[in-house]
């Protein structure tokens, strides 16, 4: 596609539910973020995925957090047993992994605002 | 962990004005990167400039970095109430043999443009 699709755009559950958020990147590019913004911040880093393998999974909050990136293309975030505090807006990104000059421009979803009842 | 740090964390101009936003880091970078964001949803690329770069201009927007104070300033030229969102810089961390690449963002600037 033209850009990066995030589903579902926001996303009501209560607390206790399971969640999945979608993010269909840029064909073509490799590389795929996942960064989680509460108000008033900037972009928390969450996980980064270079083609299927989760490259660095760091900023994952705990093991209630996953995602997956089967097929190297649409990566699914999973949040089992939500909290309120997961309450945010959850961005997607994808960028052409350019090694050469490593200038990676990340285009960005528009994001799922998620609350947790 | 935060890498960059915009200041100020919120600024209010008229319209025909000039906005300046200032960026820290802390770790050596090869690039740093602004981003811009409207209401809360998906960032938007604006401009890159590397290492190498002390000044870049793209339209009305003017970066420069200072390696040596780990810093950079994006300037706005004649805004426009349309400049109204918050404005981020974002820092590189290579890592893993250079195998691995992902961007830290800082908490942002607020600017806000009155017509």
């Amino acid at each position: 596609g033209a850009g990066v699709s995030q589903t579902p755009s926001n996303k009501v559950t209560e607390k206790g539910k399971y969640v999945e958020l979608r993010c269909d990147p840029i064909s073509g590019h490799t590389a795929l973020y996942w960064y989680r913004q509460s108000l008033g911040q900037g972009p928390e880093f969450l996980i980064y995925f270079q083609g299927t393998g989760a490259a660095d999974d760091s900023g994952l909050p705990n093991d209630r957090f996953f995602a997956v990136r089967p097929e190297g293309s649409v990566s699914t975030l999973k949040i089992q047993r939500t909290e309120r505090g997961d309450s945010a807006v959850y961005l997607c990104a994808s960028s052409l992994a350019d090694w050469g000059t490593e200038q990676f421009v990340l285009t960005f979803g528009a994001g799922s605002r998620l609350t947790v009842l | 962990s935060q890498q960059g740090e915009e200041d100020p964390q919120a600024l209010s101009i008229q319209e025909g004005e000039n906005a300046t936003m200032n960026c820290s880091y802390k770790t050596s970078i090869n690039n740093l990167q602004w981003y811009r964001q409207n209401s809360g949803r998906g960032l938007v690329h604006l401009i890159l400039i590397r290492s190498n770069e002390r000044e870049k201009h793209s339209g009305r927007l003017r970066v420069t970095l200072d390696t040596s104070k780990k810093s950079s300033s994006l300037l706005i030229t004649a805004s426009r109430a349309a400049d109204t969102a918050s404005y981020f810089c974002a820092t590189p961390t290579v890592y893993s043999g250079g195998s691995n690449y992902k961007l830290t963002f800082g908490k942002g600037t607020l600017l806000t443009v009155n017509p």
